[in-house]
């Protein structure tokens, strides 16, 4: 039982490229997330679904954009990326969306762009 | 906007101190959720409260959720080297999905 997978661990991007944070869960959760976490900050909502076929908008979605590809993958898009998109990205998950559930999180991507 | 902080920023004990983390949202809270993240790792929960003036504990952790359900604390008790990391708080309003992440409080244990 893998949990949350999160692909690539790491990448260095150029001012400008675009790339996608990959984002896989096995344990049949409706609700996956997109956070960023920044020295200080804690972690900052993106993106989230709340079930298949369904995305909103989280504290800090501007020059992000995401899919969720089936119930299992919810990936995340940097469409031109900027110095200010270094960070830690997690992905998470949970069952329901109903607010008194557990998230799980994945190992994280440590993006850097240059 | 809804606002989560957390004092302190950082804490350093020595091993066998105790230790305690406050949060404070700047709205009244639905339900609020700890987790432990350790250096380089990931975000793992470790519970949640949802009822007004609850505490709940786990071992040597104490939590408590206020009475106004805007703020809560996490305690430990006679911290060990495995204590350290950052925790974080999270809440969520009533009507909302979203959970706002604190700020976090780092623990560091002198041994």
């Amino acid at each position: 039982n893998a949990g949350v997978t999160q692909t690539p661990k790491f990448q260095v991007l150029k001012t400008g490229q675009s790339m996608t944070l990959q984002c896989a869960q096995d344990m049949n959760h409706n609700s996956m997330y997109w956070y960023r976490q920044d020295p200080g900050m804690g972690l900052r909502l993106i993106y989230y679904s709340a079930s298949e076929g369904t995305t909103d908008k989280g504290e800090v979605p501007n020059g992000y954009n995401v899919s969720r590809l089936n119930k299992r993958e919810f990936s995340l898009r940097l469409e031109s990326a900027a110095p200010s998109q270094t960070s830690v990205y997690f992905c998470a998950s949970s069952e329901g969306i109903a607010g008194q559930v557990k998230a799980f999180f994945g190992q994280g991507t440590r993006l850097t762009v240059v | 906007g809804q606002q989560v902080m957390q004092i302190p920023q950082y804490q350093h004990v020595q091993e066998g101190e105790d230790f305690t983390t406050y949060c404070n949202s700047s709205t009244t809270l639905s339900n609020i959720q700890w987790y432990k993240q350790r250096p380089g790792g990931h975000p793992v929960f470790l519970i949640q409260l949802v009822k007004s003036g609850e505490v709940k504990k786990q071992k040597r952790l104490t939590f408590q959720f206020g009475e106004a359900k805007k703020n809560s604390s996490l305690h430990i008790t006679a911290t060990q080297t495995t204590d350290v990391g950052t925790y974080f708080c999270a809440g969520r309003t009533s009507g909302t999905y979203k959970y706002i992440f604190g700020t976090g409080t780092r623990l560091k244990v002198l041994a």
